[in-house]
């Protein structure tokens, strides 16, 4: 099993849709997680980050951690063509993974306008 | 607008030469990572340094793949000898704390 299970999609949806994409983590030492995205040939670009549980926004981008069901989402309202990407999370905890992070395998979205 | 620098791009060499790829991290960052991409198995990550010494590089084929940071504005990650199944795209990321910042990756093509 790994650490982190994220699905794959592709996830498409119409213009205007709210997203949600969803990780799964299974080590309970994570301390901190994040959100990337990746466009098509770029490096993975920070979204967002959040070190407990709850809920943390961001313009359109709506971070969610539950500690307790060991499971993240990031919420994308109106969604718009330009999110068209892969969503990567990331997760790490300083005592056992030091400064790393575990990535997800990300989840490719498509938003079609 | 700091970012990390990574070159070359693109590189398409023979199986059997040696790969030099370069990574400039963000000034005043203290950690650096080395990570290859690839469609089947994701993210994975090469090599750490905190403070310019190596943490962990227990992701690298260690007969053929060694990195460095000679100084704190340049990292190295090198493949002597390189074979096809090195193919991949290889990201640098540079971080202070918990949170990393990516490159935009070499794509490495080896025939």
């Amino acid at each position: 099993q790994k650490e982190v299970e994220q699905d794959p999609g592709p996830l498409s949806v119409p213009e205007g849709a709210i997203v949600s994409l969803n990780c799964t983590y299974s080590n309970s030492a994570f301390q901190y997680f994040m959100w990337y995205r990746q466009y098509s040939r770029k490096g993975p670009e920070l979204l967002m980050y959040t070190y407990s549980s709850g809920n943390k926004e961001d313009g359109r981008f709506t971070a969610q951690v539950d500690k307790s069901s060991k499971y993240i989402s990031l919420f994308i309202r109106d969604s718009q063509p330009s999110d068209s990407a892969t969503y990567l999370c990331a997760m790490g905890g300083r005592a056992e993974y030091g400064n790393k992070l575990v990535f997800g395998a990300g989840t490719i979205l498509r938003v079609k306008s | 607008d700091a970012r990390v620098t990574q070159t070359p791009r693109h590189k398409v060499t023979e199986m059997g030469q040696e790969v030099t790829m370069r990574c400039q991290p963000i000034l005043g960052h203290n950690t650096v990572f080395w990570y290859r991409q690839t469609m089947m198995q994701g993210l994975e990550l090469l090599a750490y340094f905190r403070n310019r010494a190596p943490l962990d590089d227990s992701g690298m084929p260690k007969d053929r793949f060694s990195a460095e940071m000679p100084d704190a504005t340049l990292a190295t990650l090198k493949i002597q000898p390189s074979e096809p199944r090195d193919s991949a795209v290889y990201f640098c990321a540079s971080g202070f704390g918990d949170t990393q910042y990516f490159g935009p990756g070499t794509r490495l093509t080896v025939l």
